[in-house]
């Protein structure tokens, strides 16, 4: 069965800090992993994807697949990036391309000014 | 076009009772999906549809939620004889599978409370 895990439900960091949102994930197939974000009273809205390799708002994500993690980092925290994180896994069992998405328990992070 | 809508945004009612959710996709997208999401907790798949046909539907879903996508346009959810497990956000999102974007849109979702 495929599943995400994010370990830490709550993360603090000072504005101007690092910070890294830590995502592992259980697939047998090849991944299609995605990091979402919730901004209070705002709906969830995709953040950056694995396979676009892009950075977004600064957060970047790189796929380890010996370490199945997806972890979200950005260099230099911002108070406008609080908010509530999850990691999603995209890809069915079945390996249905751009199915169901499988989300982890999600991180809040708070960046304190 | 304004994005996913869902009616209502708000819904309390009796155990017992059944009730219907409503999700208006973004017009283009052809894929449709129903998501669960409890407190504390990330949102949790219940089924998804591609035009009118129901692709998926987990296995965590009781025979009292059933869903429907009638013309490939808006779909609902039903559930019936609601129980206080039940009580959630339910999220819908969209997504196109032309292209290579397959981004899923999530509409604010409707939080039932069932007492």
């Amino acid at each position: 069965a495929q599943r995400v895990t994010q370990p830490e439900k709550l993360l603090s960091v000072f504005k101007g800090a690092p910070v890294e949102l830590k995502c592992n994930y259980s697939y047998s197939g090849s991944p299609e992993l995605f990091w979402y974000v919730q901004y209070s009273r705002q709906r969830l809205q995709l953040l950056l994807r694995h396979i676009s390799r892009e950075s977004i708002k600064g957060f970047t994500a790189d796929l380890n697949k010996g370490e199945t993690s997806f972890h979200l980092k950005k260099p230099f925290a911002q108070e406008e990036d609080s908010a509530m994180y999850y990691c999603a896994l995209g890809r069915d069992a079945g390996g249905t391309s751009y199915g169901k998405l499988t989300f982890g328990q999600g991180t809040i992070l708070t960046v304190h000014p | 076009d304004t994005g996913v809508s869902q009616d209502p945004r708000h819904k309390i009612t009796k155990r017992g009772q059944n009730v219907t959710f409503r999700c208006d996709p973004i017009s283009e997208h052809n894929r449709l999906y129903w998501y669960r999401q409890t407190l504390g907790q990330g949102p949790e798949f219940l089924t998804y549809f591609q035009n009118e046909a129901q692709l998926e539907k987990s296995r965590l879903l009781s025979d009292r939620f059933s869903a429907e996508r009638p013309k490939g346009s808006f779909s609902t959810l039903e559930i019936q004889r609601t129980e206080q497990g039940d009580s959630a956000m339910y999220l819908c999102a969209s997504s196109s599978t032309a292209g290579r974007s397959y981004e899923q849109y999530f509409g604010p979702g409707t939080r039932l409370t069932v007492t």
